[in-house]
């Protein structure tokens, strides 16, 4: 059963850069049916999809978030982490990781991300000074 | 981009089955069997109800069902019960390769 844990600070100051790690347990990231993804949700608010990465890098941002934020992963320590750029307030939310199945199409030669099976318990990044 | 849109609340009696709604676009919903749902409890994780339009994790309850028309994905809870009174989001893969949720449907047990 494969378990997710995010780390990284609670407090981050406006205009800083906000940096969250997501280790895995109980399973490679290096596997081909799952990609590894960012979720956020604002305090008594819906969710909301950041990005995702593979454990080639490749990566896929949401449009709204895009430039100001980095996926990256660490294959040899089993982890992928978020960089957001100059956040404000407004980015005040408790932040997920979670792993994301892929399907496959018939002939095989392509998978699209299809929903999150796994995910970390969050943790609240406040953005205050 | 645009988030799918769901209604923000929905009640319901015990024993009564209740259907919430997801709509989205051509571009979304429309285009792919690759809509998901998910539960959430109050200061918990989501967790995964329902993923390529209508198939259940073996640990979901039967009680769960989906389906999809168009461009409008639909979650029916059977004979709702007080554990069910939660938020509900839905989810689909999108344009781009992108992942879009709903805003959120509160479900309220009578």
């Amino acid at each position: 059963q494969v378990r997710l844990q995010e780390s990284g600070p609670g407090l981050v100051k406006p205009s800083q850069t906000l940096s969250l790690s997501c280790t895995v347990f109980g399973g490679s990231i290096r596997n081909d049916d799952y990609y590894w993804s960012w979720i956020r949700q604002h305090p008594g608010k819906g969710l909301e999809w950041i990005g995702y990465i593979f454990y080639s890098g490749t990566v896929n941002y949401s449009p709204s978030l895009e430039n100001r934020i980095s996926i990256s992963v660490d294959r040899s320590a089993n982890q992928f982490s978020l960089k957001m750029r100059s956040v404000t307030a407004a980015d005040t939310a408790v932040y997920f990781c979670a792993r994301v199945r892929t399907v496959w199409s018939g002939s095989g030669s392509y998978s699209r991300v299809a929903h999150f099976d796994s995910w970390g318990q969050g943790i609240l990044v406040t953005v205050s000074s | 981009q645009s988030a799918l849109t769901q209604p923000a609340s929905v009640s319901g009696s015990p024993g009564q089955s209740i259907t919430i709604s997801c709509t989205g676009t051509s571009s979304d919903i429309g285009s792919y069997n690759l809509v998901s749902w998910y539960q959430q409890h109050p200061g918990k994780v989501p967790k995964l109800l329902i993923y390529e339009v209508n198939k259940r994790p073996s640990e979901v309850s039967n009680r769960f069902s989906a389906s999809k028309s168009g461009n409008t994905a639909s979650l029916t809870i059977s004979g709702v019960r007080a554990e069910d009174e939660a938020d509900y989001y839905c989810c689909s893969y999108g344009g781009g390769s992108t992942l879009v949720f709903g805003g959120g449907t509160k479900l309220t047990v009578l």
